[in-house]
């Protein structure tokens, strides 16, 4: 089974402000994704790393892929109310068709 | 709507009783997953389609689960003899691309059994 751990858990921060979000396991990945989600919606992707040390940009957020195709972070730079949500990431195995999501970080910027 | 759209949106049933919920795919979309996402927990793999025949069922949690997808498109879970442990949200999602492509999700079917 592998598993993705994310960090941190929980985190509530003023808007304005710049934060990380990490995503690890032992395991290698083929791809990894991003997900947010919204109360009472489904899971929307934000974004698909393949490569390893792939670095790819959406604005205001920051998404790597580790060398090693093992990790992921997450940074978004002045945070805004708008990013408040779940992020989840999610890896994909060898196999290529299951995506095992880690636990998600529930994100809250205060205005 | 052109999303993925699951059905009821939130059932509440008693422990012991059979349980159905509906998922109706993006058109065209030939993969198409079912996950549980438990309160506080990321979605958790329970059985992915490609065409009508289920490619991995491998995170069904006990023979008390089954989906069925006949046709191609329309898929439905099924869980037998409910048990209190079986609450959750069950997330549908389907993908034009059987490996990794972009998975778009359904709102969820809130489940509760009582």
């Amino acid at each position: 089974t592998q598993l993705l751990e994310q960090s941190p858990q929980f985190l509530s921060i003023q808007e304005g402000e710049n934060l990380t979000v990490y995503c690890n396991s032992s395991s290698v990945f083929s791809s990894l994704q991003w997900y947010r989600q919204e109360p009472g919606e489904g899971p929307v992707l934000l974004v698909t790393v393949v490569t390893g040390g792939e670095v790819k940009k959406l604005k205001r957020l920051t998404f790597q892929f580790g060398d090693a195709r093992k990790d992921s972070s997450l940074h978004i730079t002045a945070a805004q109310p708008g990013d408040t949500g779940l992020y989840l990431c999610a890896g994909a195995g060898l196999s290529n068709y299951k995506l095992t999501f880690g636990k998600g970080t529930l994100l809250t910027v205060n205005p | 709507g052109a999303g993925v759209s699951q059905t009821p949106s939130n059932k509440v049933t008693e422990k012991g009783k059979y349980v159905e919920l509906r998922c109706d795919p993006i058109s065209g979309h030939t993969a198409l997953y079912w996950y549980r996402q438990s309160l506080g927990q990321g979605p958790e793999f329970l059985i992915y389609f490609q065409g009508t025949g289920a490619a991995d069922d491998s995170g069904l949690p006990n023979d008390r689960f089954f989906a069925v997808r006949p046709e191609g498109s329309v898929s439905t879970l099924k869980i037998q003899r409910t048990e209190r442990g079986d609450s959750a949200v069950y997330l549908c999602a389907s993908s034009s691309q059987g490996q990794t492509g972009e998975l778009f999700f359904g709102e969820g079917s809130r489940l509760t059994v009582l």
